[in-house]
């Protein structure tokens, strides 16, 4: 069963607009975090912004905010005044315990395109 | 750059053989992590090793071995390659401070490798 779905393969938004991205997750566990990474062309892997499943609020990174709906499994991330170099691959990822330790499972991603 | 280091940047291989990929983790982490990233599977957990010791296993095929050395630095062992071996490694490492599912994990700039 899937455990992270990003239902959108692709993404377009205008420079300077907000945009958001959607995650949702599936898990049993009451104690999990939650991330966003982004993969620009060149392959890297940057972490972006973390959510822990106990934090009350919603977590902020400079213009990367993550909207945090615990009751529904959600953890979307919103870019503020998007930027062309915003365009990449970009993966939510949740870590959780269980059998044979803690493991990170990743979404298969969503690929953001910014116009100019 | 998030100070963990991937060597090499790319392999070509054969089927058949063995390689070895190396990583060394940001300084101060303890964990380190392994993933294989392939266009048909995405991202996926291969292990983890804290400290010395394997933590956590994911989707590692007995074909593939790692461990972490006293120094910290980790390496990955890739043998028997077949074709569907091919896909970029990354390595990433964490503090691992004990907090269930809060350590960020910083990546590596990964190894691609190639089976011909």
């Amino acid at each position: 069963a899937q455990k992270i779905t990003q239902t959108q393969p692709g993404m377009f938004v205008q420079e300077k607009e907000a945009v958001t991205l959607d995650c949702t997750y599936d898990t049993s566990d009451p104690s999990y975090g939650l991330f966003w990474y982004k993969q620009p062309s060149s392959g890297e892997m940057i972490f972006l912004i973390y959510q822990g499943s106990y934090d009350q609020q919603n977590a902020t990174e400079g213009r990367y905010s993550l909207n945090f709906q615990k009751a529904r499994k959600s953890a979307n991330l919103v870019i503020s005044a998007s930027q062309l170099g915003d365009s990449a691959m970009y993966f939510c990822a949740m870590r959780e315990g269980g059998t044979g330790g803690f493991k990170t499972i990743f979404g298969a991603g969503t690929r953001l395109f910014v116009k100019a | 750059d998030s100070g963990v280091t991937q060597t090499p940047k790319h392999l070509i291989t054969a089927t058949g053989q063995r390689v070895t990929l190396r990583c060394s983790p940001r300084s101060g982490d303890l964990s380190v992590y392994w993933y294989q990233q392939s266009l048909d599977q995405g991202l996926q957990f291969l292990i983890q090793y804290y400290n010395g010791e394997e933590r956590a296993k994911g989707n590692i095929l007995e074909r593939f071995s790692a461990q972490q050395f006293p120094d910290l630095h980790s390496e990955l062992n890739l043998s028997s390659l077949e074709l569907g071996d091919s896909a970029l490694y990354f390595c990433a490492s964490s503090v691992d401070s004990g907090g269930r599912g809060t350590d960020t994990q910083y990546f590596g700039p990964g190894t691609r490798l190639t089976v011909l």
